[in-house]
């Protein structure tokens, strides 16, 4: 069966990196996209950006300049990395196959010092 | 990109109202116009897609209409487990881009 689960620290420190990794189980990564969405303590979504299944990728305009979003299709694992990361990054962070409605339970990352 | 903004923010119903969830956006994004519903402390849920495709095993007395610019998302019948926060979410043109949320109670 489908699953996806996001892994990675709870605690980054401000202007550090932040990375995540989503490995996903009963489909192929060549096949089909991953996104990822952020959704801060009590606020709404936010989609980031989503790696294709040729391996092309799209961002999120207000964050393209900080986010990369990679894979390793041998590992069905897909990467997510931020960088200049601020408190109002805190945040659960969730992975989704967003074309069959599958997500992760999410990942909680908070930004402080 | 495209501004998707919903209303109302707060919705507070009776148990069997019917009640109506609005989506707009900024630009014609056609059909491509999906319904979300979230619980506290859980991820997302499809309920309609193509602005208004049920989504299998989603009750009935959801639906979904519009196309272009305004969509609206419908419960006919409100239900005690229907209590949620609703996003739209437009998947027409990238980046995808979802509403600010309404946020339905019962009363």
């Amino acid at each position: 069966q489908v699953q996806l689960k996001e892994s990675g620290p709870g605690l980054v420190q401000p202007s550090q990196t932040l990375s995540l990794t989503c490995t996903v189980s009963g489909f192929s990564l060549t096949s089909y996209d991953v996104h990822w969405v952020r959704q801060p303590p009590g606020k709404g979504l936010e989609w980031m950006g989503g790696i294709w299944g040729d391996g092309s990728t799209a961002y999120n305009s207000a964050l393209k300049s900080r986010l990369s979003i990679s894979r390793d299709t041998s590992k069905s694992q897909v990467f997510l990395k931020m960088n200049s990361l601020q408190t109002e990054d805190t945040a659960i962070y969730f992975c989704t196959f967003l074309e069959r409605d599958y997500w992760g339970q999410g990942v909680m990352v908070t930004v402080s010092s | 990109d495209i501004q998707m903004t919903q209303s109302p923010s707060f919705l507070s119903a009776s148990v069997g109202d019917r009640v109506t969830l609005s989506c707009k956006a900024s630009q014609n994004i056609n059909k491509y116009l999906a319904w979300y519903q979230q619980k506290l402390g859980e991820a997302p849920k499809l309920l309609i897609y193509n602005a208004n495709s049920l989504q299998t095993g989603i009750p009935s007395r959801f639906s979904g209409s519009g196309s272009g610019t305004d969509f609206t998302l419908t419960i006919s019948s409100l239900q005690p487990e229907d209590v949620a926060t609703y996003f739209c979410l437009q998947h027409n043109s990238w980046p995808l881009t979802f509403g600010s949320g309404t946020k339905l109670e019962i009363k």
